[in-house]
């Protein structure tokens, strides 16, 4: 079992829709928990962070966190083809160490 | 203006040749990492630094060696022990101050790094 996962995808979606992407975790006492966008062939960028449970909201983007069924979602509503990318799920474990462990990402596609 | 400055953007190495990759920052953060992306693939932790001249290893670090002798400078040398090294290399920072790790990452625009 990958301690992040992720299904890679693609994720189709029309223009203004809601976009769902969804990201389970292996570690019970993972702490932190963040969502990086990345277009091809560039870094990844910070979209989201939440540490607690429930539903964090900013703008288009709501990341929700379920510590008990270890999981973490991210709603992006009123799609648009700009949305279109790579959502990768990142957790901090519960360990002294501050790196994070990745999940494979989601590829999303917004259309037209 | 600040951020994270990587490196060259492409670079290739020879075979047997060791090559070294940039990552310097001015946001005065103090944890940097460095992390390795294949094509279709999540990121894994090369090595890591919290502090100015300690780093620990990360889950792929065979093949690679790290120096922080400056809080600003944290640079990857990829040796001729890596036999894959083809892959994007992405350096990032983060605070580092706080004892649950509640600050997020950032990165720097990553270093293409091919074999001949």
């Amino acid at each position: 079992q990958k301690e992040v996962e992720q299904n890679s995808g693609p994720l189709s979606v029309p223009e203004g829709a809601i976009a769902s992407l969804n990201c389970t975790y292996s570690d019970r006492g993972s702490q932190s928990f963040f969502w990086y966008r990345q277009y091809s062939g560039k870094s990844p960028e910070l979209i989201m962070s939440i540490y607690s449970n429930g539903d964090k909201e900013d703008g288009r983007f709501t990341a929700q966190l379920n510590k008990a069924s270890q999981y973490v979602s991210l709603l992006i509503r009123d799609s648009q083809p700009s949305d279109s990318a790579t959502y990768l799920c990142a957790v901090k474990k519960d360990t002294g160490r501050r790196a994070l462990t990745f999940g494979s990402g989601t590829r999303l596609q917004v259309q037209p | 203006d600040g951020g994270i400055t990587q490196s060259p953007k492409y670079l290739f190495r020879k075979e047997g040749q060791n090559v070294t990759l940039s990552c310097e920052q001015n946001l005065n953060h103090d944890a940097m990492y460095w992390y390795r992306q294949d094509p279709g693939q999540g990121l894994r932790l090369i090595y890591y630094s919290q502090i100015v001249n300690d780093f620990q290893k990360g889950d792929i670090a065979e093949g690679y060696s790290v120096s922080r002798e400056k809080k600003e400078s944290f640079p990857l040398t990829v040796t001729s022990a890596q036999k894959n090294p083809t892959a994007f290399y992405l350096c990032a920072t983060s605070i580092g101050t706080d004892s649950l790790g509640n600050q997020p990452q950032h990165f720097g625009d990553g270093t293409r790094l091919s074999i001949l």
